[in-house]
């Protein structure tokens, strides 16, 4: 597709189930984001993916998450032994190389509910 | 005190006013953004600024680097322009790690 898509559009699972959420960026671009946001919150950075560098871990909130990005392209967020308070939207974003004319596409984004 | 301020929080208005949101940020910038969040929760992105104004249809944005301020204006408002919109700036260039504002919720009202 045109855009960046994200998978599964809704999920809801049980307190101490691990989830996985996929994204799908825009084809050639090399960076990706995860971003999330609680109810009544604001959006918060997760982490980063530029190419073939090491990730920027530094918004996971816990060690419960984790994100890994296959062949530079399609990104996968885990979230092991879920807790209520991971409910929220999940946000992927991509851009081509981060520099002064690079615009960030978002896509609709993973509402998980943790019950 | 957040890196990044928007006002107002809510702005309800009737369909055809002129609307202005403000975005000031304390921190040096590369580039600014100013993001649309539906209801649904899909995010599309208006703009990416780094200086001077942009203008896509109705909509306007403007920002100052000297008083790290930006503003969004809407014209000629429409109900369907009903969003949350959000201010997001760039920190530095070479890693696009958003700021984000906490979003101005905005009803237009028929």
């Amino acid at each position: 597709g045109a855009g960046v898509s994200q998978s599964p559009s809704n999920k809801v699972t049980e307190k101490g189930k691990d989830v996985e959420l996929r994204c799908d960026p825009i084809s050639g671009h090399t960076a990706l984001y995860w971003y999330r946001q609680s109810l009544g919150q604001g959006l918060e950075f997760l982490i980063y993916f530029q190419g073939n560098s090491a990730p920027d871990k530094s918004g996971l909130p816990s060690d419960r998450f984790s994100a890994e990005r296959t062949g530079g392209s399609v990104s996968t967020l885990t979230i092991q032994r879920t807790q209520q308070e991971d409910s929220a939207v999940y946000l992927c974003a991509s851009s081509f190389q981060p520099g002064e004319n690079t615009e960030a596409f978002f896509g609709q984004g993973t509402r998980l509910t943790v019950v | 005190k957040n890196e990044v301020e928007q006002s107002p929080q809510n702005l309800t208005a009737q369909e055809g006013e002129f609307i202005t949101i403000n975005c000031s940020y304390s921190v040096g910038i590369s580039a600014l953004h100013w993001l649309q969040q539906h209801p649904g929760g899909g995010i599309v992105s208006l703009f990416m600024l780094s200086s001077g104004k942009k203008k896509h249809g109705r909509l306007i944005a403007t920002i100052n680097i000297q008083e790290k301020h930006s503003s969004l204006h809407i014209t000629a408002s429409h109900p369907r322009d009903s969003a949350v919109y959000i201010c997001a700036v760039v920190p530095n260039f070479g890693n696009e790690k958003l700021t984000f504002g906490t979003g101005t919720r905005l009803t237009i009202i028929p």
